[in-house]
């Protein structure tokens, strides 16, 4: 299928290891954050989202952290499996319904 | 989750032609959104499409260019007129199930010639 990753930046992981993929944003008005990921010849799918009111967040396998003062979001994906392997993108919400994306991070899990 | 569907899901064109992409929602919803994602890069939003009203467009994207119908809560058209090789892109609808979640389509591949 069609890439869409192919000037992104590549995160290599090895089958069982911990990934973090991580994103800067611009906008301390944003109200909610949401992490994506795209599979090949895919649109993006929800992954997990945390609200600007919050630090942390889990999920299953994944963990969302967001520190507002230096306006980073991550992504922690525990016990990283081949099918992970995808592109993933943050998103901020902008007040109503605006999602602005980040530029977005290729995940390579090695087995 | 909502079931988003696309036609067609890739197109080969040729410059000059215009392109029309439809998206069709298993339900009801009131805002449509329509995103491109050029080769190798991230999702930019084109417009907002609410039912009964003209859409609004993001900064860099105008109506002549991008026309979009809205002509229920659960269709909508977007349009790519005039067609270069840079409308070469991935271009993708979604909806708002919720404040915090927006369910994407599958895409619609194009590529201009």
């Amino acid at each position: 299928g069609e890439s869409v990753g192919l000037h992104l930046p590549t995160l290599s992981v090895q089958e069982g290891d911990n990934s973090i993929i991580n994103c800067a944003y611009s906008n301390s008005a944003s109200d909610y954050f949401i992490w994506y990921k795209q599979e090949s010849g895919k649109g993006p799918q929800f992954i997990i989202d945390i609200r600007s009111n919050m630090d942390k967040r889990q999920g299953q396998r994944v963990t969302v952290l967001l520190n507002k003062t230096v306006k980073h979001l991550s992504l922690q994906i525990a016990a990283t499996q081949p099918g992970d392997s995808a592109v993933y993108f943050c998103a901020e919400r902008r007040g109503g319904n605006k999602l602005v994306f980040g530029a977005g991070t290729i995940l390579r899990v090695k087995s | 989750s909502a079931v988003i569907s696309q036609k067609p899901s890739r197109d080969i064109c040729q410059r000059g032609t215009s392109l029309t992409i439809q998206c069709q929602v298993d339900s009801q919803v009131t805002m449509m959104f329509w995103y491109r994602q050029q080769p190798g890069q991230s999702l930019t939003l084109i417009a907002t499409a609410n039912q009964g009203s003209e859409a609004t467009y993001e900064s860099g994207f105008v109506i002549d260019k991008f026309p979009i119908s809205r002509p229920n809560l659960t269709f909508s058209t977007l349009t790519v007129s005039n067609m270069s090789p840079e409308d070469s892109s991935i271009y993708l609808c979604s909806v708002d199930r919720s404040y915090n979640e927006q369910f994407f389509g599958p895409g619609t591949r194009l590529t201009v010639l």
